[in-house]
This record gives structure tokens, sequence and C-alpha cells, in this order.
């Protein structure tokens, strides 16, 4: 069975630290992505990483792909109240459908 | 807004009605895909469409759910004798299926109650 874990399920931290989600996945892909979704609404596409050693930063948001670990990272630097939202990797294997992880509950507080 | 469109946001229904959604794609693009959420997880892979074809169907869509996308534009997912379990968001996405295009750009979502 694909599956996508990411860990941890829910983070609570301070603005203004830093802290990276993880995300393993158990089949080849070389496609990841990353999406946000805030409470009710639907999902954001953040990042899509096409290649093992992929690394593609936003703001203060920066996503990195070892495909032979099968390991995408998202790194948060100096967190900001605005970041509180869930997000998700996905994967797409040799079809073009979405797996997707269990989310990551991210609470930024002052 | 040339953004991914879905109609209704919300409905509440009776569990054995049918209800159906629409979705109405980016407009250029070619690829339509249905997804499910619950609450606290993630999107579930339901069924995709590349222009009217239906090339994916998920074990997760019982006979109880159809989707057809009749002119490669916007799709319909109609639920037939609804269960509580039915209740979800349910979630259209759309991408344009070419070299250097792989994202799925996602709608607001159908949130579906059966009492």
């Amino acid at each position: 069975e694909l599956k996508v874990e990411q860990n941890p399920l829910f983070l609570s931290m301070q603005e203004g630290k830093n802290y990276t989600i993880y995300c393993n996945y158990s089949t080849t892909s070389d496609r990841l992505y990353w999406y946000r979704q805030d409470p009710g609404k639907s999902l954001e596409s953040l990042f899509v990483l096409l290649s093992n050693g992929a690394v593609k930063q936003e703001g203060r948001l920066m996503a990195s792909l070892d495909t032979k670990a099968r390991l995408s990272t998202l790194h948060i630097t100096a967190a900001v109240h605005d970041l509180s939202a869930t997000y998700f990797c996905a994967y797409t294997g040799t079809a073009s459908k979405l797996t997707f992880g269990t989310g990551t509950r991210l609470q930024v507080t002052l | 807004d040339t953004g991914v469109s879905q109609d209704p946001r919300h409905k509440i229904t009776k569990r054995g009605q049918n209800v159906t959604f629409r979705c109405d794609p980016i407009s250029e693009h070619n690829r339509l895909y249905w997804y499910r959420q619950t609450l606290g997880q993630g999107p579930e892979f339901l069924t995709y469409f590349q222009n009217e074809a239906q090339l994916e169907k998920s074990r997760l869509l019982s006979d109880r759910f159809s989707a057809e996308r009749p002119k490669g534009s916007f799709s319909t997912l109609e639920i037939q004798r609804t269960e509580q379990g039915d209740s979800a968001m349910y979630l259209c996405a759309s991408s344009l299926f070419q070299i250097g295009q792989v994202t799925q750009y996602f709608g607001p979502g159908t949130r579906l109650l059966v009492l």
C-alpha cells in the first residue's frame, strides 16, 4: 500500500523559532508536493519538487527532496502567526493522482 | 476569478437522498480530479478525467458514486442513496497535462453533511 507519513502531526511553536516538518513516502517518486490548508478552506499549492536534491524557497518556507531516502522536508524559518495552518505533503507515482499524508497542523503562538 | 469553482459550497441532505456536485476547472486544463477529505485527514483520490475520458477510479468510489465530464469541461459527481459515512468535503482539482506542468489546483470544495 502506498503511504505518506508526516511528522509531527501537530506542532505548536513560538513566533521567531525554526522548525522542520518531515514527510516520508513509500514508493519511488520524483514528484513531491507541499500544500497548505487553512481551517475550512481548500488547498493552496506551495511547492512542487521534481528531482532528487531539489530545493525551493518561498518567504519563510523552504522545501527539499531526497528521492533516495524517500524524504521531503519543509523547513520553517522565524515563524510568524500567519503561517498557522495544516501542511500536507503529497506525491504522484506512475499515475497522476495525488497521495496525501495525514497533514501537520502548525500553530504559531506569540 | 479564473480558478477552479465548485457548486454548491455546502449541502445538507437526508440519508437516502441523491446529491450532485459540479466542478468547473480552470479553462485550459484538460485534467480534472475529484478527492474526498474527512475531518482531520488528508484528501483521498476518487477519480480523474483527461478531457472527457475517465481514466482512473479509486476503490473508494462505490457503485453509488458516479462522475462525468461530458464535454471535457465541467464535471459532476453524483452520490446516490447517501449514507452518513459520505459526509465529507469533496474537492475538485484541475491541471494541464503537458511537459513541465504538474501542479493540481484545487477548488474551494463542497462540504456535504448527511443527516
